[in-house]
């Protein structure tokens, strides 16, 4: 079955650093791919997507690129700030079965320093 | 806009006691979903619905029953509750049966089972 896979956490920067959190996939056809975050004491927010192959998800300064020959959804920001201090979430959607649920991988937890 | 909306926010169970998790969405959407997330685990479905009398199960249903009378309400029942069911639990709702669209979450339930 469909699955994800993302980095373990935590991660802590500084205020300004780059962000990568890692994530792969398996899937079979042509998946959808997502980024949630989860700020704390919220519900799961959609941060950025991709539908097909080579397409870039960006919103809040945060991108990520669908790579198919690699299977993998990496998340990045340029210069993190305090408020970005949440957990994340890759996801997937395939293009086949019922439901139309999202597959989502292990969250990563991030905490930026002043 | 109230988007997904779940009650209670916050509980503590007796094992052996029942509870029901309500979910309401007033978007709409004929999807709906319920998750479980445990630490660093990421979300598990448990049981989903396309649409006002119909469920199916997903990947952790065991020890939980949906019913879906309304496409706005999907409320998760616990019979005999136990520790293993110690989670936070998230409700989401999808507007269409194509692979991109956004899911809405609710913020969640945290339940404890003591």
């Amino acid at each position: 079955g469909d699955s994800v896979t993302q980095m373990e956490g935590p991660v802590t920067l500084s205020e300004e650093a780059f962000l990568t959190i890692n994530c792969t996939y398996t899937a079979t056809g042509y998946p959808s791919l997502f980024w949630y975050v989860q700020y704390p004491g919220e519900g799961l927010q959609l941060l950025l997507k991709a539908t097909k192959a080579d397409d870039k998800g960006s919103n809040k300064g945060f991108e990520a690129t669908y790579r198919k020959e690699t299977t993998s959804f990496h998340l990045e920001k340029g210069s993190v700030q305090v408020s970005d201090s949440a957990v994340y979430f890759c996801a997937l959607r395939g293009d086949r079965g019922a439901g139309n649920m999202l597959t989502f991988g292990g969250g990563t937890r991030l905490m930026v320093k002043p | 806009n109230a988007g997904v909306t779940q009650t209670p926010k916050f509980r503590i169970l007796k094992i052996g006691q029942s509870m029901t998790l309500q979910c309401a969405q007033d978007m709409n959407h004929n999807y709906m979903y319920w998750y479980r997330q445990d630490p660093g685990m990421g979300l598990k479905l448990i049981y989903y619905s396309v649409g006002a009398g119909i469920t199916d199960k997903g990947e952790v249903p065991n020890g939980y029953n949906v019913s879906r009378s309304t496409t706005e309400d999907f409320p998760l029942r616990l019979e005999l509750a136990a520790p293993s069911q110690t989670s936070v639990y998230f409700c989401a709702s999808n507007p269409r049966p194509q692979g991109n669209t956004e899911a809405f979450f609710g913020q969640g339930t945290r339940l404890t089972v003591v």
